[in-house]
């Protein structure tokens, strides 16, 4: 059964901690995304990477990094330079430019 | 900046009654994209438009694309309690292409 898995599903972190957050896909998809919910608000784009090794910045990356060794695996680390951490993080898959994202069930970080 | 406008941002109908959420972006869309995000849940994809002036349905929901690819609409006809939750849609904006998500418009069905 093909998806991706984001884990774990609530994450609670003390101020000033480093926090990684998992997403594994199944899916043989090439792109991987991570974007940020926040309450009635609609998703922004933390950083994307379209080829394993490659990476690129999106419209709020500041606070955030990531890495992708592994086409199944696109781990997000929560920086303690991240001054508002604490939202709903989905993490994304698609086969390519312009094809529909699968999501993730998301992870909800509370930085205290 | 390059932005998807999506309005309105909260919409309470009756059970039976039609729902509509408008999205307009500032430049010209190759698609645009649509997503359902049930309360608590994540976005789950519901269909692509690509062409100008395209007319998709499923079901209950017609979906458009304007002349210029600027606009989109969601239509819901005869709303369900199963309607319930946050629709957005999505475009490829800026260098990159990317897709830019609209603030999205959250429906609430009274049964």
């Amino acid at each position: 059964d093909g998806g991706i898995t984001q884990s774990p599903k609530y994450l609670f972190r003390k101020e000033g901690q480093n926090v990684t957050l998992s997403c594994e896909q199944n899916l043989n998809h090439d792109a991987m995304y991570w974007y940020r919910q926040d309450p009635g608000q609609g998703l922004r784009l933390i950083y994307y990477s379209q080829i394993v090794n490659d990476f690129q910045k999106g419209d709020i990356a500041e606070g955030y990094s990531v890495s992708r060794e592994k086409k199944e695996s696109f781990p997000l680390t929560v920086t303690s330079a991240q001054k508002n951490p604490t939202a709903f993080y989905l993490c994304a898959s698609s086969a390519g430019p312009n094809s529909p994202l699968h999501f993730g069930n998301g992870t909800r970080l509370t930085v205290t | 900046g390059q932005q998807v406008m999506q309005i309105p941002q909260y919409q309470h109908v009756q059970e039976g009654e039609d729902f509509t959420t408008y999205c307009n972006s500032s430049t010209t869309l190759s698609n645009i994209q649509w997503y359902k995000q049930r309360p608590g849940g994540h976005p789950v994809f519901l269909i692509q438009l690509v062409k100008s002036g395209e007319v998709k349905k499923q079901k209950r929901l017609t979906f458009q694309f304007g002349e210029a690819k600027k606009n989109s609409s969601l239509h819901i006809t005869a709303t369900q309690t199963t309607d319930v939750g946050t629709y957005f849609c999505a475009g490829p904006q800026g260098s990159a292409r990317q897709l830019t998500f609209g603030s999205g418009t959250q429906l609430t069905v009274l049964p």
